[in-house]
């Protein structure tokens, strides 16, 4: 069974702090995001990996930067976290399959930034 | 440009009455559409996707590419089937709509 693991469940940090939150999955996927969700606004991509120190931007990258140094590893960070960064964080990869994606998702990350 | 819609934020039926959660899409291309669910305390997983045109858990989805349409339907709800629902796009990035949270009383 496919593991995606985000470090922290919950996050609570103050307003300039540089955050990093981590995901490692366990199936070799070579593909990885991160999303933030929010109510009514559904998941909303920020990075995407397709390989190792590789990186895209989503469609909300501002305020956000990644880190893919091992395949199995993929960072998201917050160079100085604003209250409009509160949000649930969730991570997610995947292998190609030529006809979409079947992601397979963390837990979640709850971050506060106060 | 990709876009989903869902309609509906919440959508609340009694047990055994039939289920239908729009969903909407928008791509010039050819779409790959999934519908995703989040039960509650568990992880977003993959439902189900048009091109295996399966029913799980009693669901199915038909793409109508004329009405840009990939609604999810259930005959009979049941109450475990209470949770967030995202439709999904698949272009040239998974894009997910706003979703749409199902109770389904008793």
């Amino acid at each position: 069974d496919v593991k995606v693991t985000q470090s922290s469940r919950y996050l609570v940090k103050r307003t300039g702090e540089k955050v990093f939150l981590e995901c490692v999955q366990d199936m070799d996927h070579e593909n990885m995001f991160w999303y933030r969700q929010d109510p009514g606004l559904g998941l909303r991509l920020i990075y995407f990996s397709y390989d190792v120190k590789m990186k895209e931007k989503g469609d909300i990258p501002e305020g956000y930067s990644v880190s893919r140094e091992k395949k199995e590893r993929f960072s998201l960070i917050l160079e100085s976290a604003s209250t409009n960064q509160t949000s649930m964080y969730l991570c997610a990869s995947s292998y190609p399959t030529g006809a979409g994606e079947k992601l397979f998702f963390g837990s979640g990350t709850q971050l506060s930034v106060l | 440009a990709q876009r989903v819609t869902q309609p509906e934020k919440l959508l609340s039926v009694f047990k055994g009455a039939p289920v239908e959660l729009k969903c909407n899409y928008s791509y010039s291309g050819s779409p790959e559409l999934f519908w995703y669910v989040q039960y509650s305390r568990q992880r977003l997983q993959l439902l189900l996707r048009h091109i295996s045109r399966e029913s799980i858990k009693g669901f199915t989805a038909d793409l109508n590419k004329g009405e840009t349409s990939f609604h999810l339907k259930k005959p009979f709800a049941q109450e475990e089937d209470s949770a967030m629902y995202y439709c999904a796009l698949y272009g040239n990035k998974l894009v997910f709509g706003a979703g749409t949270i199902l109770r389904v009383k008793s």
